[in-house]
């Protein structure tokens, strides 16, 4: 079965300073895994996807993640941080093909609170 | 330009009565959407429609029934709300491409609370 654990419900950071939000995967095939961002009161953006091609994704505003086989994760990552950037950030997996369809499995999310 | 968009933004209501969720996308997808984000920020999806048809139902309650007029609505009818109905309610669409995976695109999501 697909899951995705995300290991940290909360992260601190200092603006200017580098983001790391950890996301393991366990899935019984290929995975595809996504990075959705909710800022305050607002619906769920995409920030990148891991479709099997390169390993290094690189998605909007600044972020990138790196799918390690190896050690089933696909840690985001912001070289430094803005304000902005605050927000829940969820780890998401696609879940099995059923039916004709995918539906996305979610991690518990992981809440990047940014200090000036 | 709105891309989906969720009417109410609030709903406060009281036990055992009736509501529904309204939504409604303008990019042309076929497939729409509902999850359930619960105090947590826990996120798990619903329902789902493709064309109108019924193709994700997880095990949610059937006082929840979904109804889909037609591509671009789906709407969301809660009979006898219960305390734990409180939540944050998220539509979202993408078009459906067979195994592969397409975008799915988020609402602004509607914060039931119910009383």
């Amino acid at each position: 079965a697909q899951s995705v654990t995300q290991l940290d419900s909360h992260v601190s950071v200092s603006e200017g300073t580098p983001v790391l939000l950890r996301c393991n995967y366990s899935s019984s095939y290929s995975p595809s895994l996504f990075w959705y961002v909710q800022h305050p009161n607002k619906g769920l953006q995409l920030l990148l996807k891991y479709t099997s091609a390169a390993t290094l994704v690189k998605g909007i505003n600044g972020f990138e993640a790196e799918f390690k086989k190896s050690e089933t994760s696909f840690h985001l990552t912001k070289p430094s941080a803005h304000m902005s950037d605050a927000a829940e950030y969820f780890c998401v997996v696609r879940g099995p093909f059923s039916g004709g369809y995918n539906k996305l499995i979610f991690g518990a999310g992981t809440r990047l609170a940014v200090h000036p | 330009d709105t891309a989906v968009s969720q009417t109410p933004k609030y709903l406060v209501t009281q036990m055992g009565n009736d509501k529904s969720i309204k939504c409604e996308q303008n990019l042309g997808h076929d497939t729409m959407y509902w999850y359930k984000q619960d105090s947590k920020k826990f996120l798990k999806i619903m329902f789902s429609y493709n064309n109108k048809e019924l193709i994700i139902n997880e095990t949610v309650p059937n006082r929840f029934s979904p109804k889909s007029p037609d591509k671009a609505h789906l709407n969301l009818h809660i009979n006898s709300l219960e305390l734990g109905d409180s939540a944050v309610y998220f539509c979202a669409s993408s078009q459906a491409r067979g195994a592969s995976y397409n975008e799915q695109f988020f609402g602004p999501g509607t914060r039931l609370t119910v009383l």
